[in-house]
């Protein structure tokens, strides 16, 4: 079964400063990839999804993520981050033929302004 | 349009009771997903309906849990005998699943869950 890890629990930043999330996957096979953005008291809401084509994903509010399959990682990235960023950001897979996803632990963003 | 509703937002319960989570999916969406989101961690897949059927039941924890969807559209979870380690957000997602390029597109669509806190 796939498994997602995402490499930091809690990142504090400055506004304006630029933001690089890790994500690594297990799984061998073919996935699909996704970052959802949780802000505090809200549900979970989809940011970015990577299914095919240009590795390279753009999403809403500038977020961007590259898709490397070599090092099974979908890292998300801001080039500048905003105090409304200050959120929950999950990445997950879902790997080809199965239809449950699998989300990392989750690294919460604090961007102070 | 309307998204996916659970109803309800919060649930307060004792041990050893039995209780019921409901999900309204996206209209015409043929997936329905239950997931478990415990403090401090990523939302844990639960099962999967592809329709009426459970395609996949494999994430729900032992036999105290249990998901129907007897219409194809609405969902409910089933608790029995709740025990204080249920307490968690129960999330339920939906999707329209299509392929193109032979890959499947399942975007799911979460609702805002249920807190449930067993006490």
């Amino acid at each position: 079964a796939q498994s997602v890890s995402q490499h930091n629990h809690h990142v504090i930043l400055s506004e304006a400063a630029s933001l690089e999330l890790g994500c690594n996957y297990s799984y061998g096979g073919t996935v699909n990839l996704f970052w959802y953005v949780q802000y505090p008291g809200q549900h979970l809401q989809l940011l970015l999804k990577y299914f095919s084509g240009d590795p390279l994903v753009k999403g809403i509010k500038g977020f961007e993520a590259e898709f490397i399959k070599s090092k099974f990682s979908f890292n998300l990235r801001k080039p500048s981050v905003q105090w409304s960023d200050t959120a929950e950001y999950f990445c997950a897979v879902n790997a080809r033929g199965n239809n449950d996803m699998r989300f990392g632990a989750g690294t919460r963003l604090t961007v102070k302004p | 349009g309307a998204g996916v509703s659970q109803t309800p937002s919060n649930k307060v319960t004792e041990k050893g009771k039995y209780v019921e989570l409901r999900c309204d999916p996206i209209s015409g969406h043929t997936a329905l997903y239950w997931y478990r989101q415990s403090l401090g961690q990523g939302p844990e897949f639960l099962i999967y309906f592809q329709g009426t059927g459970a395609a996949d039941d494999s994430g729900l924890p032992n036999d105290r849990f249990f998901a129907v969807r007897p219409e194809g559209s609405v969902s409910t979870l089933k608790i029995q005998r709740t025990e204080r380690g249920d307490s968690a957000v129960y999330l339920c997602a939906s999707s329209l699943t299509t392929r193109r390029l032979g890959r499947t597109n399942n975007e799911q669509f979460f609702g805002p869950g249920t807190r449930l806190t067993v006490l």
